[in-house]
């Protein structure tokens, strides 16, 4: 079974701390993908990783950026954390050799509270 | 561009009856659409998709789900309701961004089953 980690279920920051959330899949998948998840607004793309040090924006990446050294490892930063960043963070892998038709696995996510 | 679309926020059944989740997408060329469901407090878990071939896809957890081209819909389905399918669940469609696909979410509908 893939699995997907990522490093805290719950995280409490103050408002202009730098901030690191970090992903790890163990299935050797080359596509990752971090969202942010708030209710009524469904699943957000922030970033996504291609392979090991390619990323491109997704639909809301202001605030955030994103780091792949690792093929394993994909870390989202909150350059400088504000309150409207408070949500529920999730991570994504997936095979890219079947990128259109193929299924996601979801790490069980970060709830980031910024104060 | 390619969008899905999840008319209701929430639907609510009673155990043991027929459950239907609705969705409808927007593409150019033939879709290729998936569901998810997320249990309170974690990740998404696929549940099923649909590709190419049969209408009636069948997936996890006894769910399935029905593929009209002409009415561009893609119901989830399940003959018997259990109160352990509450859940919140979203339709997505593999969406072309940057050389790859990028799966689009719905919003996503929150299913209620009463005892």
């Amino acid at each position: 079974d893939v699995k997907v980690t990522q490093s805290s279920r719950y995280l409490v920051k103050r408002t202009g701390e730098k901030v690191f959330l970090e992903c790890v899949q163990d299935m050797d998948h080359e596509n990752m993908f971090w969202y942010r998840q708030d209710p009524g607004l469904g699943l957000r793309l922030i970033y996504f990783s291609y392979d090991v040090k390619m990323k491109e924006k997704g639909d809301i990446p202001e605030g955030y950026s994103v780091s792949r050294e690792k093929k394993e490892r994909f870390s989202l930063i909150l350059e400088s954390a504000s309150t409207n960043q408070t949500s529920m963070y999730l991570c994504a892998s997936r095979n890219q050799q079947w990128a259109r038709q193929g299924e996601q696995y979801f790490g069980p996510g970060t709830r980031l509270t910024v104060t | 561009a390619q969008s899905v679309a999840q008319p209701e926020d929430q639907v609510n059944v009673a155990e043991g009856n027929p459950l239907t989740v609705k969705c409808t997408y927007s593409v150019s060329g033939n879709p290729y659409l998936f569901w998810y469901v997320q249990y309170p407090n974690r990740g998404l878990q696929f549940l099923l998709k649909y590709i190419t071939g049969d209408n009636l896809v069948k997936g996890s957890y006894g769910f399935e789900a029905e593929f009209n081209k002409s009415q561009t819909s893609f119901h989830l389905k399940k003959p018997s309701a259990l109160v352990s399918d509450s859940a919140l669940y979203f339709c997505a469609v593999s969406t072309p961004k940057g050389g790859s696909y990028i799966p689009t979410f719905g919003r996503g509908t929150s299913l209620i089953v009463h005892p």
